[in-house]
């Protein structure tokens, strides 16, 4: 069993869509959850980041944290076809803190059509 | 202001060849993590070095890769005897030394990667 677990998709919305973006994991030692985006042939930038449980809101993207279902969504609103990307869920121990050693989903692929 | 420097972005070797992948961090940042991307696989973390040391190899494999982080110049992630399963993208990230006591954000700054190629 894989620490976390992402389900690759490809996920397709029409645009103005929200869209909803899941991850499991297995590691209640995990503290720290972030969402990266990853455009085609690029690499990831950090999205969004939460300590622990709770929400966490941005513009147009909120990331959730249940820790004691140990699953962490991240929802767009009014979705755009430049959010067409690759979605990659990282966690990370607190003992791992420090070292930037972090664990990745699979990453979920989203088209968003105009 | 530059961001994570990789180089080459595309590297072909036949089996058994060496392949050196470099990355320059961003300016100011002393920590450099390596990460490998396989098809259909998300990042795997790899080594995390600061100047001249390394600090967590653990996801290094055990024979054939390296890395070094120098204190003058790039980090350098070395696979030698490359093998058709080497095929990858890697990637290296940066981040910025922590202040005591400060938040962590889990913010790497990713290079675009180097896409490695064994024939």
């Amino acid at each position: 069993q894989k620490e976390v677990e992402q389900d690759p998709g490809p996920l397709s919305v029409p645009e103005g869509a929200i869209v909803s973006l899941n991850c499991t994991y297995s590691n209640s030692a995990f503290q720290y959850f972030m969402w990266y985006r990853q455009y085609s042939r690029k690499g990831p930038e950090l999205l969004m980041y939460t300590y622990s449980s709770g929400n966490k809101e941005d513009g147009r993207f909120t990331a959730q944290v249940d820790k004691s279902s140990k699953y962490i969504s991240l929802f767009i609103r009014d979705s755009q076809p430049s959010d067409s990307a690759t979605y990659l869920c990282a966690m990370s121990a607190t003992r791992d803190g420090n070292t930037g050693k972090l664990i990745f989903g699979q990453g979920t692929t989203l088209q968003v059509k105009p | 202001n530059a961001g994570v420097m990789q180089n080459p972005r595309h590297l072909v070797r036949r089996r058994g060849q060496e392949a050196r992948l470099r990355c320059s961090p961003m300016k100011g940042h002393s920590h450099v993590y390596w990460y490998r991307q396989l098809p259909e696989e998300g990042l795997k973390f790899m080594v995390y070095l600061q100047k001249e040391n390394i600090i967590d190899e653990s996801g290094m494999p055990k024979e054939r890769f390296s890395a070094e982080f120098p204190k003058e110049g790039p980090s350098i992630l070395r696979i030698q005897q490359v093998v058709r399963g080497d095929s990858a993208a890697y990637f290296c990230a940066s981040s910025p030394p922590r202040l005591a006591g400060g938040p962590y954000t889990g913010e790497l700054f990713f290079g675009e990667g180097s896409r490695l190629t064994v024939l």
